[in-house]
Order: structure tokens, then sequence, then C-alpha cells
């Protein structure tokens, strides 16, 4: 079975403060995603990755940036916390196929920034 | 760009009844269609998708799906619910060639015993 797990279930930070949020997956997946959920928007898409060190800009990432040094580890890091950054992150990966094939989901990570 | 319709934000049903989750969606081009499903405090895991071939898809747990291209629209049918039916329920399309999924505003299904 394919998993990915995300470092924390719950975070809870300051303003101002550096946050990461590190995925880990364990099926060899060149594609990662970081996805935010808030209730009554779905999930949004961050940024994604299609292999070690590329990235690219998903649907909202101002605030946020990434990291891709492994090719299991996917890391969204929020340089500078803010109150509306307070959500759930959920990462994701999937084979190369890319959408033909499943995204994987981890468990989340709920973030609350005071 | 493509985008995600989920008419309904909350759907509550009688155990054992027949349930009809709406979804349309709007895009240019030939789409990839997807149902996930999120149980109370866990990421998501995919229901069902349609990449090409026959309309009609099944999916785990009994679910399945109908695309209909005239109306544009991918709604997920059960004829029968289960109390462990009771998640939220996202659909998400795909442009061809496209990496990225575009995800609805999700449904939360209730199930009444």
């Amino acid at each position: 079975d394919v998993k990915v797990t995300q470092s924390s279930r719950y975070l809870v930070k300051r303003t101002g403060e550096k946050v990461f949020l590190e995925c880990v997956q364990d099926m060899d997946h060149e594609n990662m995603f970081w996805y935010r959920q808030d209730p009554g928007l779905g999930l949004r898409l961050i940024y994604f990755s299609y292999d070690v060190k590329m990235k690219e800009k998903g649907d909202i990432p101002e605030g946020y940036s990434v990291s891709r040094e492994k090719k299991e580890r996917f890391s969204l890091i929020l340089e500078s916390a803010s109150t509306n950054q307070t959500s759930m992150y959920l990462c994701a990966s999937s084979s190369p196929g890319g959408l033909r094939d499943t995204q994987y989901f981890g468990p989340g990570t709920r973030l609350t920034v005071l | 760009a493509q985008s995600v319709t989920q008419l309904d934000s909350q759907v509550p049903v009688f155990e054992e009844a027949p349930v009809e989750l709406r979804c349309n969606y709007s895009s240019s081009v030939s789409v990839y269609l997807f149902w996930y499903v999120q149980y109370p405090n866990q990421g998501l895991q995919l229901l069902l998708k349609y990449l090409s071939g026959s309309t009609l898809v099944k999916g785990i747990n009994g679910f399945e799906a109908e695309f209909n291209k005239s109306q544009t629209s991918f709604h997920l049918r059960k004829p029968s619910v289960h109390i462990s039916d009771t998640a939220e329920y996202f659909c998400a399309v795909s442009d061809f060639g496209n990496e990225k999924l575009t995800f609805g505003t999700g449904t939360r299904l209730t199930i009444i015993p």
C-alpha cells in the first residue's frame, strides 16, 4: 500500500514564525503536491513538484515556498506565518503517469496560527 | 481553465436509502474526472475515476458515477447507503495533459439511522 505521511497532525504557531510542514511518501512517486483545505472552499493547490528540485506554483502560492531535495520528501514552508494561513494542509503524491494515476493523500496537518 | 461545481454542500440521507451527489464541471477541452472521499479526521482517498471509455464508472464501497458530456456532469450515486458512508465527498477535474487537479467545494453526506 502507498503510504504518505505528514510530520504533524496538529500544529500551533505564532504569527511571524517560520513553519515547516514535512511530507514523505514511500512509493518512489515522481509527483508530489501540497494543498490547503478550507471549509466551503474545497482543496486548493499551493505547489507541486515533478521531480527532485523541480517545483511549480499552483493556484495559491503566495506566502508559501517548497523544497524537494530528495524524491520521497516534499516540504512546505511558511516563511512568516500569518493568521490567514490557519488551515488544514494536505500532501499528495502520484506516479509518473500523472493524473491517469491516482493521487494518494496523507492524513493532513491542521495548522493554527495565533 | 476548468472549474467544478458541487451543488449541495450538505446532503442528509436515511440509512439504506439511495443517494446522488451532484457534480458539474466546465472545461474547454477533454477532461479526466474523479470522486474522492474524506472520512472524519483522515486524508482523501479515491472512490472512482473516469479517464475514457464507458461513461458508467464503478468504484469502491458500492459507489458509481456517470459521465455525461452533453450536460458536463459527473454525478455520484449509491443505491443504498450505510452509516459508514458518512464523510465528505469531493469531485475533481483535470484537463488532458495537465497534471493539476481542480477540486469542488465538497458535499458532506450525513446518514440518518
